[in-house]
Parts: C-alpha cells; structure tokens; sequence
C-alpha cells in the first residue's frame, strides 16, 4: 500500500498567485516526520519545509508553509506568492517512527508558473 | 560546507561492465542514504548506513547490487553486472540521525547503461 500519496500528478499556476500541493499519508505510528522536497529541472533535491507530528503549529519557511491536517492525514504544501524559479518537481516525503531515519517519497507533482 | 559530494556526476557504460558510483558525506553526518530514481519508480530507498553499518537493505534489487561504506567520510554503490534497466539517477543523501529533520541530498549519478 502506497504511504504517500500526491494525488496532483502536475499543475499549472498563475504567477504571484497561492498554490497548493496535495499530500496524504499512512502510518500506524505516532511518531512520524514529514517533509517537502523541491526538485527543479537541473535535478539537485531541495529539503523545503519539515513538520514533526507532535508539533503544535505548522512549520513555516519564507514562503512555505505546510497545512498538517493530523487527523485527516494530510500535509499539503502551500506556496505564497508564487514565482517563475517555483516550477519545479515535488515530493512529499514520511519518515516513520524515531527508531530509524529512512524516509519514503511520494510521486511528486510538477509545478509549472506561468508568467 | 561542500555538501554530500557524489562522482561520477553522468556514467555511460555498456551492459554486463562493473559500475561504481561514490558519495562522501557532510562532515559530521552519521547516516547515509542511497536512493534511485526513475520515471516508473519514483525515488526508492535501495541501503541506508548509520555509523558505517548497513541498517536497511531491503530495497536493493537483486544480489548484483552492493553497497559498502568503509568509514564515515565515504560509501560506494556497485552494480556487477549492470544492465540497460540499471539506467537512472542515482542520489546519495546524509543526514546527522536524532535531528529527524530533512536529509542533504548529493547531485546524484545519472547512469545509462547501454
């Protein structure tokens, strides 16, 4: 069974406008790490944003922001502000528990900005 | 910081040679990780190494991958004998376990086997 899961295999975005990038997961454990990975054409991965599932409030950076809905098992990215350099792949990404450190990656959804 | 350090940056070799693809981690970083990537697959976790010990192996493919990390400034990744459905990117990514924060991912190896 698939523990991550983007459902938008790509976008199409208006310049300076908001965008969401839908993610759910599934995991039994209590204890669990999400992330958010921007990989641009050039093809280096980008560590975004992380949201621990003990933590109170979203995580933010700049103009990321991660809506953790715990209940719903959801953790969309959201992108304020769009700009043209935002097109890119990306990935949600789980780590399970605290006991290891590997973690799982979703498909990815391609953002493309249009000017 | 020089960053998660990965060479050969693109690989072309012919079916049924040896590969080696190299990663030296950030300084300081105990865990090590070595992904692949494709267009039908995704990213998949093949090994991951903490304090130089195989932890996870689970992903690897079949028995003509191998992956050793002889200590903790350098890891290899070997395919003998490789094949055209080996072709993909290869990423090397370390982290300092008990953060649980995001991994440093390398450039990766972009390997064609033909």
């Amino acid at each position: 069974a698939q523990k991550i899961t983007q459902t938008q295999p790509g976008m199409f975005v208006q310049e300076k406008e908001a965008v969401t990038l839908d993610c759910t997961y599934d995991t039994s454990d209590p204890s669990y790490g999400l992330f958010w990975y921007k990989q641009p054409s050039s093809g280096e991965m980008i560590f975004l944003i992380y949201q621990g599932s003990y933590d109170q409030q979203n995580a933010t950076e700049g103009r990321y922001s991660l809506n953790f809905q715990k209940a719903r098992k959801s953790a969309n990215l959201v992108i304020s502000a769009s700009q043209l350099g935002d097109s890119a792949m990306y990935f949600c990404a789980m780590r399970e528990g605290n006991r290891d450190d590997k973690i799982i990656f979703g498909k990815g959804t391609r953002l493309h900005i249009l000017p | 910081d020089a960053g998660v350090i990965q060479s050969p940056r693109h690989e072309v070799t012919e079916m049924g040679q040896e590969v080696t693809l190299r990663c030296k981690p950030i300084s300081g970083h105990n865990s090590l990780f070595w992904y692949r990537q494709t267009m039908m697959r995704g990213l998949e976790l093949l090994i991951y190494f903490n304090n130089n010990v195989p932890i996870d192996d689970s992903g690897m493919p079949e028995d003509r991958f191998s992956a050793k990390m002889p200590n903790a400034s350098f890891s290899t990744l070997k395919i003998q004998p490789s094949e055209p459905r080996d072709s993909a990117v290869y990423f090397c990514a370390s982290s300092f376990r008990g953060t649980g924060k995001g991994y440093t991912f390398g450039s990766g190896t972009r390997l064609t086997v033909v």
